[in-house]
């Protein structure tokens, strides 16, 4: 069956430095990936989709790579401030195509 | 954007009773939305596809008899937890699929339900 790993269960770093995420998957070829923040009590917001013949994706402060060889994808905050301080997730479709299934996220602190 | 939008945000019931969650799409039609469970430091585990006009589809291991999904129109789905028990006290979460003609689907989740059955 699919499997998402997210290695890091949390990740400290100061204010201005880049943070970086690591994404792995197994047992799969997904079409696209994609990358939600989740705020304690609340629910994801997606931020990022990156397909299968992207090898990067850029969105203001976030970069997303795609190594579909390696079957990871890292995930970067640049000049991390501490309001990006949250639960990111990666996410892939089923093997059926008919839902996302969820890694258990990395708990990002960036301390000021 | 699209708002999904979850009531109540959080409830608190005595055991054996039954609690419904309702889902709604704001400013979109969802022919499809997903209803997750997440507990504490864990991913979020989908229990079943609602789709509208028709039967749910339940994750192995999801008892249909006890989480009952009614998506009865374009805009609302519904979850009931039959008489619940403490086991069932998590973070009740629900999404809609967007599919944008050209683009990928996003899926666009509610704030989330917390449940607590004493």
């Amino acid at each position: 069956s699919q499997k998402i790993e997210q290695n890091s269960e949390a990740l400290n770093i100061q204010e201005g430095k880049t943070a970086t995420l690591t994404c792995n998957y197994t047992n799969y070829s997904p079409a696209y990936l994609q990358w939600y923040r989740q705020d304690p009590g609340r629910g994801p917001v997606f931020l990022l989709l990156i397909r299968e013949n992207e090898k990067e994706k850029r969105k203001e402060r976030l970069k997303v790579t795609f190594d579909t060889t390696l079957k990871q994808s890292l995930f970067h905050i640049t000049a991390s401030q501490p309001a990006d301080s949250a639960t990111y997730l990666c996410a892939l479709l089923n093997q059926a195509g008919t839902a996302l299934i969820f890694g258990k996220g990395t708990t990002l602190s960036v301390s000021s | 954007g699209a708002v999904v939008s979850q009531h109540p945000s959080r409830v608190i019931c005595k055991s054996g009773t039954s609690v419904k969650i309702e889902c709604r799409s704001l400013d979109f039609q969802a022919t499809t939305m997903f209803w997750y469970r997440q507990f504490p430091k864990q991913s979020l585990m989908l229990m079943a596809t609602s789709n509208e006009g028709s039967k749910a589809t339940y994750e192995q291991g999801v008892e249909k008899d006890k989480f009952l999904i009614n998506h009865a129109s374009l805009t609302l789905s519904t979850l009931t937890v039959t008489s619940a028990h403490p086991e069932d006290s998590s973070f009740y979460i629900c999404s809609a699929r967007v599919v944008r003609v050209g683009q990928q689907e996003t899926q666009y989740f509610g704030p989330g339900t917390r449940l607590l059955v004493l």
